[in-house]
């Protein structure tokens, strides 16, 4: 069974970086994961799927400051030079043959 | 450009049937596999399920006693149907692209707006 566990809230400050967190339960190593924002009032949008080889491809006019990357089971979205419209709720979300699946998303608070 | 809107009552009453229908512009429907997603207020994105042309659709093991979802390709629409509603349902519903069908599944790219849809007498 499929399961993404994410930390229900992070914080930084305006112009720092963050890392969020998607652990990724009961699949394998070549998994991949998504990263979804949805801002406050709004619909989600894609940012990018992140590989099991650390590599990631982003959507069409993701700014650069958001990237991905990979550790065996972990999923990591950073965030660097955070503007006042990162604040948001991040989801990752990961797939299999007849399942689709969402962490618990992680609301980022941007101070 | 892919879009893909959202359609159908804003309103249903418990034990009724909530209907959905999702235009896709941009694209032909029968290269991609396509989800429905809920989010009820406050809380977190469910998948509901997927369907693709000439495939069986494949539902989320919660609501799948429920769930209908079907495809009209003559038209570039999908749509949902979900049965015996209560106000548990009650939600922003979603449409989404998910993968090309070469992948057998992948991250959804490209979303509705989204409709809410109260369950209420």
């Amino acid at each position: 069974q499929l399961v993404l566990t994410q930390s229900p809230s992070a914080s930084a400050s305006l112009g720092a970086s963050v890392k969020l967190t998607c652990t990724l339960s009961g699949g394998h190593s070549s998994y991949a994961i998504a990263w979804h924002q949805q801002q406050p009032e709004k619909g989600p949008r894609y940012l990018m799927k992140v590989n099991s080889d650390d590599s990631h491809n982003k959507g069409d006019g993701i700014p650069d400051r958001f990237s991905g990357s990979s550790s065996g089971a972990e999923y990591y979205l950073t965030i660097s030079s955070l503007q006042s419209e990162d604040e948001a709720d991040y989801y990752c979300q990961t797939w299999g043959t007849g399942i689709r699946v969402f962490g618990g998303g992680t609301k980022l608070t941007v101070l | 450009q892919v879009q893909l809107q959202e359609s159908g009552p804003g309103l249903v009453k418990p034990s009724e049937t909530l209907s959905l229908t999702c235009s896709v512009s941009g694209d032909s429907i029968s290269s991609y596999y396509w989800s429905w997603i809920r989010q009820p207020p406050g809380k977190g994105l469910e998948w509901i399920g997927y369907i693709y042309d000439s495939g069986s659709p494949n539902y989320n093991p919660s609501l799948k006693s429920r769930v209908t979802i079907s495809i009209d390709t003559s038209k570039n629409q999908f749509s949902l149907r979900l049965t015996s509603v209560t106000a548990a349902d009650t939600a922003v519903y979603y449409c989404a692209r998910d993968a090309p069908l070469n992948m057998g599944g992948g991250a959804f790219d490209i979303w509705g707006q989204g409709t809410m849809v109260t369950v209420s007498s």
